[in-house]
This record gives C-alpha cells, sequence and structure tokens, in this order.
C-alpha cells in the first residue's frame, strides 16, 4: 500500500516569496491534515479537512496561508508571502476517518522549508 | 486546556539498557485518546500504539510496554533491551473526544549508543 506522497522534500526561498506544497494522502482516506512542525517542537495542526471539506482550520494563519482539497483527494498548501518564522518541516498526514474515531494518521515524510 | 508535557527533552543509553519516556497529560474531558508516534531521521511520524481513557491495561508489544495511570495523568513509554535503530524522536500525543485536534507534546530525542 502507497504511503502519503508529499513534495517538494525541501525548499528554500527568501522572505516575501511564495511556496507550495502538495500532498497525496493514502488512498481511501477521507481525512487530510496539515501539520507545521517547527525545529525542536511537537508538530501542530494548521488545517484538516475531511473529504473537501475543512473541519478545522482554527490554527492557520489566513493572512498568509491558504490550502486546498478541490477533489476530495490531494491538496495544496500555499505560503504568500514567507516569513522567517515560517522555516519549519510541513507535514500532511491522512486517516480513514476523523483520528478520534479511527485513532491512527498516516503521515508523510514531511516539506522541509527554509525561509532566509 | 489540553497539553501533552515531554519533560525529557533528550535521553542517551547504550545498547540493550532500558528506557522510560514520560508523557503527562492534562485535559478536562472524560473521553479521550493517548499515542505515542516516533520519528525516526527520515522525518516520517511512525503510530506506535493508542489508548482510550476508559482502558487502564498496560500494553506490551515485543519490546515495547506502555504504562497508563489516570490517576497521575501519565501514560509512559519503556524500551526494554533498547537497539541503535531506537534512535528517534518520540512524541506523546492526547486527542479529546470534545475538540478532536491531536496535540503533540515537545518530543524526546532518544540516542542508543552501540
Amino acid at each position: 500500500e502507497a504511503g502519503v506522497a508529499q513534495s517538494p522534500r525541501y525548499k528554500i526561498i527568501e522572505k516575501r516569496q511564495s511556496v507550495a506544497f502538495w500532498c497525496n494522502p493514502i488512498s481511501g482516506h477521507a481525512t487530510l491534515y496539515w501539520y507545521q512542525q517547527i525545529l525542536g517542537q511537537g508538530p501542530k495542526l494548521l488545517i484538516q479537512f475531511q473529504n473537501n471539506g475543512v473541519v478545522d482550520d482554527s490554527q492557520l494563519p489566513k493572512d498568509r496561508f491558504s490550502a486546498e482539497r478541490l477533489k476530495g483527494v490531494d491538496s495544496t498548501l500555499k505560503i504568500q508571502p514567507a516569513k522567517l518564522e515560517d522555516s519549519a518541516v510541513y507535514l500532511c498526514a491522512s486517516s480513514l476517518d476523523r483520528v478520534g474515531n479511527t485513532g491512527e494518521l498516516f503521515f508523510g515524510e514531511g516539506s522541509r522549508l527554509t525561509v532566509l | 486546556a489540553q497539553k501533552v508535557t515531554q519533560a525529557q527533552t533528550e535521553i542517551s543509553v547504550v545498547e540493550k539498557e532500558d528506557v522510560t519516556l514520560d508523557c503527562v497529560y492534562e485535559t478536562r474531558d472524560t473521553t479521550y485518546y493517548l499515542f505515542w508516534y516516533k520519528q525516526p531521521p527520515s522525518g516520517e511520524l511512525v503510530f506506535l500504539i493508542r489508548r482510550n481513557s476508559f482502558d487502564e491495561q498496560n500494553e506490551i508489544s515485543g519490546r515495547y510496554s506502555w504504562n497508563f495511570q489516570k490517576s497521575t495523568s501519565s501514560f509512559n513509554f519503556t524500551i526494554t533491551a533498547s537497539q541503535v535503530v531506537d534512535s528517534a524522536v518520540y512524541f506523546c500525543a492526547l486527542i479529546s473526544s470534545t475538540l478532536g485536534r491531536l496535540y503533540f507534546g515537545r518530543g524526546t530525542q532518544l540516542t542508543v549508543w552501540p
């Protein structure tokens, strides 16, 4: 079974530039998550989709971050314009159902962003 | 408020030693789930275990064991006879039934030396 796919693995940009990350979840998984993991910290949820609808985006900095999952399958996370503090690993995860129901998230390897 | 505390930032042991990773959580909900995830150098978080708040039975899976104690709000993880391949960052996490959002601790970096 293919895992969660993410690209690119690494991205270096200058502040005020834009960047986009792509995620393809495990086939059949209804729920997709984007997490931000700053060095030395645990992952923090940015946005959660159930199929193509947003369930939770309360921690997404909406002035610069946006995410979409148009067809309920793959998803894109965009940052525009980027700030130095956005340097982090962006992890995508998926689950069959909401994590409180099924308990297990499957994570991709992440996209490491460095903002100079 | 939901909170997960992993007080140990880094732990180093020599192969074959036993090691315990501590996790203390806070929640006002009576129904919640606790998790442990492993993050090897590749970066991908790997699910290890989930416990619900109504099941305080300890669990053993090979060299791994988990001790869940509601009285002290702790969910500790023990690796017996550690191996170099156990070197990773380990995260404890909590989700409550009302908020539905997974909260991670800051993680514990475990290094096992040969």
